[in-house]
């Protein structure tokens, strides 16, 4: 039984498309994140929802939109990908907000935008 | 803000012992974490530390010293499987898991 579940797991795709990673997770948990892992390994959080409303939104190009529609899913959508873009994002989620909870990680989604 | 600094890579010897520095910087501390990555999957949670001292879980144990800013992971009777990324790192803001992520220390376990 898989707690967090991304798909797809690798996405190759053109410089200028659109695109979407949908992950689940059935822990039972209120936060979901997303997270961006670059070619240097640096694991940054780009998202945060709790119970679907969003809660943290770093530094992102509007491009990138995270959706919720319940609180078991968080898929994120890219428009007009760039180079840059490519990366592993770690969908992950945990438990209702306290800072000694850990995170639990997706399978990650490798994309290669060229 | 946030610093987090780890050694880029490091070597041991299986059945060794291994000990992976940590230094922090950041406003409002709210514990320390650290988590196991290998090479093509998720990081997955090794250790949590709050309070100074070291927490002992099995062959993995984790220190933290808060006044200097500073944590290790200790990793005893090394095997192979051990070779893996470890990631240490700091929530950013109370009342939330913003986890904000050192580069992490490549451990390559030789025989």
């Amino acid at each position: 039984d898989t707690a967090v579940s991304q798909t797809p797991k690798y996405l190759v795709t053109q410089m200028g498309n659109d695109k979407s990673i949908k992950c689940e997770q059935n822990l039972g948990h209120d936060t979901m994140y997303w997270y961006k892992q670059d070619s240097k390994k640096f694991l940054k959080i780009m998202f945060s929802y709790n119970n679907k409303e969003l809660i943290i939104n770093e530094t992102v190009p509007n491009r990138f939109s995270p959706k919720s529609p319940d609180k078991a899913h968080l898929n994120l959508h890219i428009n007009s990908l760039e180079l840059g873009d490519s990366a592993v994002y770690f969908c992950a989620s945990s438990p209702p907000r306290a800072t000694n909870e850990k995170l639990f990680f997706g399978s990650g989604t490798q994309l290669s935008v060229l | 803000g946030q610093n987090i600094d780890q050694p880029t890579e490091m070597t041991a010897t299986e059945g060794a012992i291994v000990q992976i520095n940590c230094t922090y910087q950041t406003s409002g501390f709210n514990g320390l974490f650290w988590y196991q990555q290998h090479a093509g999957e998720a990081p997955t949670f090794l250790s949590y530390n709050v309070l100074d001292g070291l927490e002992e879980k099995g062959r993995f144990s984790s220190f933290l010293s808060r006044s200097k800013g500073y944590s290790y992971l200790l990793l005893k009777e090394l095997q192979m499987k051990d070779s893996a990324s470890y990631l240490c790192a700091v929530p950013v803001q109370t009342g939330a898991n913003n986890l904000f992520f050192g580069t992490g220390t490549r451990l390559t376990v030789i025989p």
